[in-house]
């Protein structure tokens, strides 16, 4: 089964952007959709937006203006970054994908803990 | 946008246990569309069921999934002690695709 490792650093300070980046497996990165999701402390999950292999990108309208999302086929990783970050940014931030529909997240990571400081 | 609201917010209950968790939708949905993740402390989510009641690759068959419109449930028949986490429902039909809040499962 496909396996995802997302990394990045765990302290970004407000105002800056976060940047993480999940690397795949294997070469899945041009059969899957690729998610990132977040669960700030306390909260339900919440996703933030898919990458196909194509580039297509499809966002949570409510982080829209903030996310970017690309993709790197030769290197097998697919990247999220967020800008103009504050305290509400702070959460586990999980990469997923989905083989068969882009919001069905069939594999994930285990998440990675980023703070925003001040 | 899609609201799911999980019930109860922790169930406390022992091994060998029938296990039955809820998740109603803000409005009515197609079961086509959803799904359930569990999540153990420390280890990654994994999808238990898609398509309101297909399982996913490996899992047992203790799991089960029924419902309709806005009401869903996930039934675990006999629980095991490695089903003790939590479970999210999530609907993928329309992005932006959301997820309940959980129901963590103890044990009693």
């Amino acid at each position: 089964q496909v396996q995802l490792r997302g990394s990045g650093p765990g302290v970004v300070k407000a105002s800056e952007t976060l940047s993480l980046t999940c690397s795949v497996s294997d070469n899945s990165i041009s059969k899957f959709y690729w998610s990132w999701i977040r669960q700030p402390p306390g909260k339900r999950l919440e996703w933030i937006g898919f990458i196909y292999h194509t580039g297509y990108t499809n966002y949570n309208p409510a982080l829209k203006s903030r996310v970017t999302m690309s993709i790197d086929r030769s290197k097998n990783q697919f990247s999220l970054t967020l800008n103009s970050v504050t305290a509400a940014d702070t959460a586990v931030y999980y990469c997923a994908g989905g083989e068969w529909a882009p919001g069905r997240f069939d594999t994930w990571g285990q998440g990675t803990l980023v703070t925003v400081s001040s | 946008e899609l609201v799911l609201t999980q019930s109860p917010g922790t169930l406390s209950l022992s091994p060998g246990e029938r296990a039955t968790l809820s998740c109603r939708a803000s409005q009515s949905v197609t079961s086509d569309y959803l799904a359930w993740y569990q999540h153990r402390p420390g280890q990654a989510p994994r999808l238990l069921l898609y398509g309101e009641s297909v399982r996913a690759i490996g899992i047992p068959d203790r799991f089960s999934g029924s419902g309709s419109g806005t009401d869903f449930t996930l039934t675990i028949s006999r629980l095991e002690p490695e089903d003790f986490a939590v479970y999210y429902c999530q609907h993928y039909g329309n992005s932006p695709y959301t997820l309940g809040q959980g129901t963590k499962l103890e044990i009693k």
